[in-house]
């Protein structure tokens, strides 16, 4: 399984564009790239997916590198309310098994 | 339309005793899984039902654990015999495969724990 390496914590300021890494650097050619975030006592949501191409929704962009070793999830402007756990996680090719790690506690200060 | 369900949305249980935790996926989903979380730590995968396939059961940390998904609908995890590091935060998700698209829908969670 590709395993995901991230921050294990970062700040933002409100309104200013938060930036989570992410490095996946076994990553094979037929398998996505999945953020999820969680806020306190809440269960993980859903933010974006990727394979190879940039994406971008309501929600966040997601910049996959060329080698797609590496992304980043953006969120524009943060809020407050963007305070929580952010999982970069990498789909298990052939399955539909997500793999949680650590992931990154996002603060977003006032 | 309702989300996904569990219930009890916490338990507490004396070690040695047997648990069932019950998920109500989304009306439609046909993908089914498990999850736990312990205090401050990230999701670990437990188990995984697929339509009709026969489920991935290899997070499954012991043979305690085990679980069913009757009708292709409710999905219930037994816990037997528990002990205290069973203490978690047991979490169920359900989705529609459509392709490559896999958005997991999370319930609330049953916080479970063991005396």
């Amino acid at each position: 399984d590709a395993k995901t390496t991230q921050p294990t914590s970062m700040d933002c300021a409100e309104g200013r564009a938060a930036n989570l890494p992410c490095n996946h650097s076994t990553i094979s050619g037929n398998e996505y790239v999945y953020w999820y975030r969680q806020i306190h006592s809440q269960g993980p949501q859903y933010i974006i997916h990727g394979l190879k191409n940039n994406e971008t929704n309501e929600m966040a962009s997601l910049i996959i590198t060329e080698d797609r070793k590496s992304s980043t999830l953006i969120l524009p402007h943060a809020t407050l309310r963007d305070t929580a756990v952010y999982y970069c996680i990498v789909r298990v090719e052939g399955t539909d098994k997500l793999i949680f790690g650590t992931g990154t506690r996002l603060q977003v200060f006032p | 339309g309702a989300g996904v369900s569990q219930s009890p949305s916490n338990k507490v249980t004396e070690k040695g005793k047997d648990v069932e935790l019950r998920c109500d996926p989304i009306s439609g989903h046909t993908a089914l899984y498990w999850y736990r979380q312990s205090l401050g730590q990230g999701l670990e995968f437990l188990i995984y039902f697929q339509g009709n396939s026969a489920p991935d059961k290899s997070g499954l940390p012991s043979d305690r654990f085990s679980a069913e998904r009757t009708g292709g609908s409710v999905s219930t995890l037994t816990i037997q015999r528990t002990q205290q590091e069973d203490s978690a935060v047991y979490l169920c998700a359900s989705s529609l495969q459509r392709g490559s698209y896999n958005e997991q829908f999370f319930g609330p969670g049953t916080r479970l724990t063991v005396l």
